[in-house]
């Protein structure tokens, strides 16, 4: 089982939808869990962080965790074609160092 | 704040040379990572240092990696021997030292091996 999984996609939604990417991670232990977003051919970009279970919102994001199905989402809401582009899923590893683990990233298409 | 630093932007090379890359953490942030990203995949770790001590390094850093943050600040990572599998975007990440802090990345380092 990988430490960080996430469905590849392509996800294709339409503009305006709600599009719901997917993270499962292995690790019990983990605390904090971060959604990066990341252009073609440029580096990721910090969207996100959750620590709590429950939701967190952030203008059109919305982050969802679930320690115990071991399951964090991201919500966007009013998907624009600028949203297209690659979603990665990051967690620190509790080993008592602090590597973080990405998921392989979900590619979002926004229709227009 | 200006953010994560790298240099180069881009790197070609030839088999076989040696290549070093730098990058300038931001100021104020005691953790920076290096890691390695291919086509269709997440970034993955290489290496990480608090202040100046490298504290964990990756099972696929072979020995032809080295990476050092010699006064706690900017870091370099030098590849000898370069190969062909070595063509990816290395890039580079920094972070406060306190808990859980998000990692902030610089533009990368695009290294292609001929």
């Amino acid at each position: 089982q990988k430490e960080v999984e996430q469905n590849s996609g392509p996800l294709s939604v339409p503009e305006g939808a709600i599009a719901s990417l997917n993270c499962t991670y292995s690790d019990r232990g983990s605390q904090s869990f971060f959604w990066y977003r990341q252009y073609s051919g440029k580096s990721p970009e910090l969207i996100m962080s959750i620590y709590s279970n429950g939701d967190k919102e952030d203008g059109r994001f919305t982050a969802q965790l679930n320690k115990a199905s071991q399951y964090v989402s991201l919500l966007i809401r009013d998907s624009q074609p600028s949203d297209s582009a690659t979603y990665l899923c990051a967690v620190p590893t509790t080993s008592g160092t602090y590597k973080y683990i990405f998921g392989t990233g979900t590619r979002l298409k926004v229709l227009a | 704040d200006t953010g994560v630093s790298q240099n180069p932007r881009h790197k070609i090379t030839k088999r076989g040379q040696n290549v070093t890359f730098r990058c300038d953490p931001i100021s104020e942030h005691n953790r920076l990572y290096w890691y390695r990203q291919t086509l269709g995949q997440g970034p993955e770790f290489l290496t990480y240092f608090q202040n100046e001590a490298q504290l964990e390094k990756s099972r696929l850093l072979s020995d032809r990696f080295s990476a050092e943050r010699p006064k706690g600040s900017f870091s370099t990572l030098e590849i000898q021997r370069t190969e062909q599998g070595d063509s990816a975007m290395y890039l580079c990440a920094s972070s406060l030292g306190s808990g859980d802090s998000p990692l902030h990345f610089g533009n990368g380092t695009r290294l292609t091996v001929t």
